[in-house]
């Protein structure tokens, strides 16, 4: 069964002060790795998507990188409107559907 | 585009009460999902279309729930009769192929009382 982690639960930085959050994975046959981010009372939304070991993607402040047992979502020098909930998903070769992880809220203080 | 379109935003009702949750996709998107989105136990898939044909109902809880694609534009999730524990958020997402990142919409926030 694909199972997605991901941690911490929570993270409250400064305003400034970068970090990472965490999105460890079990799926057979990786097709895809996303990641969303939500913001209270609204649906996820898509930031990343990443196919391969190796591959990396950039947004602003977020950058994503993936290996074959976990990926990794850098915010540096965060400010409060980076502040959500962040989730990752996977899906497996030949299926459609996202299973996704419990998320990472996190807080940006000024 | 306007993007995924859920209605209503909230509901409220009561225990045993019929509940009709409605959903139009992004106009081209081939694939439709419905999830559920709780504290405990996150965002879980309930059902997903393809070209308005169910592909997978698996993640259904019970004969309670139903979902109907009778067209490529719009979607309905209907819970009959209604308890408290299906509280929930509930979002609709649509993508194109299945391939990409889905497009959710705002979702209903689901309160049976």
């Amino acid at each position: 069964e694909d199972q997605v982690t991901q941690s911490p639960e929570a993270l409250r930085l400064q305003e400034g002060e970068s970090s990472s959050l965490n999105c460890s994975y079990t799926v057979s046959g990786l097709r895809g790795l996303f990641w969303y981010r939500q913001d209270p009372g609204k649906g996820p939304e898509f930031l990343f998507t990443l196919y391969s070991a190796g591959e990396e993607k950039e947004k602003e402040r977020l950058k994503a990188t993936l290996t074959k047992k976990e990926s990794f979502l850098h915010i540096t020098a965060p400010k409060p409107e980076d502040s959500a909930t962040y989730l990752c998903a996977v899906q497996r070769g030949g299926a459609q559907k996202l299973v996704f992880g419990q998320g990472t809220r996190l807080t940006i203080n000024p | 585009d306007a993007g995924v379109i859920q209605s209503p935003r909230h509901e409220v009702t009561e225990m045993g009460q019929e509940v009709t949750l409605r959903c139009k996709p992004i106009s081209g998107h081939d694939y439709l999902f419905w999830y559920r989105q709780t504290m405990m136990r996150g965002l879980e898939l309930l059902i997903y279309f393809n070209n308005n044909v169910p592909i997978d109902d698996s993640g259904m809880p019970e004969d309670r729930f139903s979902a109907k694609m009778p067209n490529a534009s719009f979607s309905t999730l209907k819970i009959q009769p209604s308890e408290p524990r299906d509280s929930a958020v509930y979002f609709c997402a649509s993508s194109l192929e299945g391939r990409y990142g889905y497009t959710f919409g705002s979702g209903t926030r689901l309160t049976v009382v």
